[in-house]
């Protein structure tokens, strides 16, 4: 198993740029995850998926949509990139409830200019 | 919405001495989950240990164990016999037992430094 997949690994857009940050993963979890870690600080949840076709906002969503059209995939879009929005991203998935271990890729930095 | 607080920026030890990362969190649920995560220079996050809010015992994972009391609402991480490669930022995490989606609030971290 490659586990939680992220591509790119680093980019640099200009300001007003769009780009999507691709998230893979092949343990057939249904959860899965979208966060960004500011320098110094923890992650914060931007969006979540519980299934596919099914999306819900998470702490900061503004700028940014997702979809999750199959089981494995779960796409971020960033539209008209801000500097706000320079941070490393992270993926992450999991299975079913209980105490199921929440696994992370690892992670895509991204620099707006 | 739940909080977590983790008032230590960076920590140092000695290579082979002990050392007590601390965590509070603010909860008006009963049922939750608690973990601690590493993440390297390498940006990987490593989940270190977890612990169950209803279980009473501290959890252990070799050299990492946790003192969790419930009432206080905290969550403290203890690295024993500390090694060169525990040099990491560690985040403490929560996660309601409830709900549908399972998100992990996080804090913002502990700078450890691991020193000959």
């Amino acid at each position: 198993n490659a586990g939680v997949t992220q591509t790119p690994k680093f980019r640099i857009l200009k300001i007003g740029q769009s780009m999507t940050l691709q998230c893979a993963q092949d343990m057939n979890h249904n959860y899965m995850y979208w966060y960004r870690q500011d320098p110094g600080m923890g992650l914060k949840l931007i969006y979540y998926s519980v299934g596919a076709g099914i999306t819900d906002k998470g702490e900061v969503p503004n700028g940014y949509n997702v979809s999750r059209s199959t089981t494995e995939d779960f796409p971020l879009r960033l539209e008209l990139a801000a500097p706000s929005q320079t941070s490393v991203y992270f993926c992450a998935s999991r299975f079913g409830t209980g105490d199921n271990e929440q696994f992370f890729g690892p992670g895509t930095r991204l620099t707006v200019l | 919405a739940q909080t977590v607080t983790q008032s230590q920026p960076e920590m140092s030890v000695q290579e082979a001495e002990t050392v007590t990362l601390s965590c509070t969190y603010d909860t008006s649920e009963s049922d939750y989950y608690l973990f601690w995560y590493k993440q390297p220079p390498s940006r990987q996050m490593i989940l270190v240990i977890r612990q169950e809010a209803y279980k009473q015992q501290n959890a252990t994972e070799n050299r990492f164990s946790v003192n969790f009391q419930k009432a206080a609402k905290s969550f403290s991480l203890k690295i024993s016999d500390s090694q060169l490669g525990d040099a990491a930022m560690y985040f403490c995490a929560y996660r309601s037992a409830t709900g549908t989606a399972s998100k992990l609030t996080f804090g913002t971290g502990t700078r450890l430094q691991v020193t000959l």
